[in-house]
């Protein structure tokens, strides 16, 4: 099974500032990651498809980028909206999720 | 636009069998290429994948459930459906029904959720 491990757990920001999350596999998926938003009482949103590619409708703040092992996100200037849990997605081999980092206010 | 709502009910006792359908409204089940897959979130916890199923019948379970797990398909009521026998606390979670791509492995579409807890 591939392990897929992000930090930090939680991170404390500001509005405006700039947010990365990292995700690691445990072996290597090429680009096969997806990245989601979930707030508390709704169901994940996805954000980033084939590590770096934007949904339709996502903001451009949103960003993604890696390859093999290791993949970050990247929120350019953090909005009162995206105060959220964010979880990585394997589908190199079936499916794998990271733990979740938290998105907090500082 | 698609949609998806999970139902069953939201109380089951140890040792008996957790059942849940999907229902899908704005296109068709059996239309398209997708997977139509399960996925739970243990209370304040991350997403656990499930498993999911195409509409020609092929069926992918993850490994830690397959031995308690079922998933099928009705393509005549739009929906699909998941059972896990015997059932623990450990099985406590929120639900989620969702779509993914036969060509795109992520999940694009998801239901809101239903909990299910496992208590007597």
């Amino acid at each position: 099974d591939i392990q897929m491990t992000q930090s930090p757990s939680t991170l404390s920001a500001s509005v405006g500032d700039r947010v990365t999350i990292t995700c690691r596999a445990s072996q290597s998926i090429s680009t096969w990651l997806a990245w989601y938003q979930q707030k508390p009482g709704k169901a994940p949103k996805v954000l980033i498809y084939k590590a770096s590619s934007l949904e339709s409708g996502v903001p451009s703040r949103f960003s993604g980028s890696g390859s093999g092992t290791e993949f970050t996100l990247t929120i350019s200037s953090l909005q009162p909206d995206d105060f959220a849990t964010y979880y990585c997605q394997q589908y190199n081999s079936y499916s794998t999720f990271g733990q979740g980092t938290k998105v907090e206010i500082k | 636009q698609v949609q998806l709502k999970e139902s069953g009910p939201g109380l089951v006792k140890p040792s008996q069998t957790l059942s849940l359908t999907c229902t899908l409204s704005g296109g068709s089940i059996s239309g398209g290429s997708y997977y139509w897959s399960w996925i739970r979130q243990h209370p304040g916890k991350g997403l656990e994948w499930i498993g999911y199923i195409h509409y020609n019948g092929n069926i992918f379970y993850n490994a830690s459930l397959k031995s308690r797990l079922s998933i099928s398909i009705d393509t005549s009521k739009n929906q699909f459906s998941l059972k896990l026998t015997s059932v623990t606390a450990a099985d406590t979670a929120v639900y989620f029904c969702a779509r993914r791509g036969f060509n795109y492995g992520y999940f694009d579409y998801w239901g809101q959720g239903t909990l299910v807890t496992v208590s007597s």
